[in-house]
């Protein structure tokens, strides 16, 4: 299976900031690398797919970058319901697995 | 508006078999495939496996192998997951989610939307 592999797991921020999230594969995946949120309590949501294309209303201070094994997505100008959970997921090969997840608390 | 509503939430003794039901609306239910996730507490997302809406094939996470049924009743547009032989560490949140794909080269592949999950609880 290709391992997914998020940094950091855990970041502090305080509302206005700029925040990137790195995600790494274990083998190349192209561009098929998506991004979710989730927050306490609810299902996952999708922010971004192909790597960097932005799922349909979803604010466009997200962006996904990256290609090959590294992986990127910034929150510019982070909001208050942006802090949350972010996962990773490669769509390349079956199983298609997901990063550990990073936690993005207010600091 | 798309939705995914999923069973309650089950509580079962180790060994038994759990059946969590995904009903679609919205959109045609053939058109998608249906991909089951799930996440133990406090803990990461885990792909299950996948069923095709049109022709009920499946793949499935190997793990997984021998004790996972993916099924769906086109129907009444709803997907089930059946585990069998039950262990503690199944106690999670089950998703299921719809499979979206580019058009026309149908070759990347996301989640969304999300079904609200279903809590199963494995404890003796």
């Amino acid at each position: 299976d290709i391992q997914m592999t998020q940094s950091p797991s855990s970041l502090s921020a305080s509302v206005g900031d700029r925040v990137t999230i790195t995600c790494r594969a274990s083998q190349t995946i192209i561009n098929y690398l998506n991004w979710y949120q989730q927050k306490p309590g609810e299902a996952p949501k999708l922010l971004v797919y192909a790597a960097s294309t932005l799922q349909s209303g979803v604010p466009s201070r997200f962006s996904g970058s990256g290609s090959g094994t590294d992986f990127t997505l910034t929150v510019n100008s982070l909001q208050p319901e942006d802090f949350a959970t972010y996962f990773c997921q490669q769509s390349f090969i079956t199983p298609h697995t997901f990063g550990q997840g990073t936690k993005l608390e207010i600091k | 508006q798309v939705h995914l509503v999923q069973s309650g939430p089950e509580v079962r003794e180790p060994g038994a078999s759990v059946k969590v039901s995904c009903k679609a609306s919205g959109y045609s239910f053939t058109n998608y495939e249906i991909v089951w996730v799930r996440q133990a507490p406090g803990q990461g997302l885990e792909w299950m496996g996948w069923i095709s809406t049109y022709n009920g094939n499946t793949n499935y996470k190997q793990k997984f192998q021998g004790r996972v049924t993916m099924t769906t009743d086109t129907s009444t547009s709803t997907a089930y997951m059946e585990l069998t032989s039950l262990r503690s560490d199944d106690t999670a949140i089950y998703y299921c989610a719809r499979e979206g794909v580019d058009a026309p080269m149908a070759t990347h592949k996301w989640l969304d939307p999300w079904g609200q999950g279903t809590l199963v609880t494995v404890s003796s």
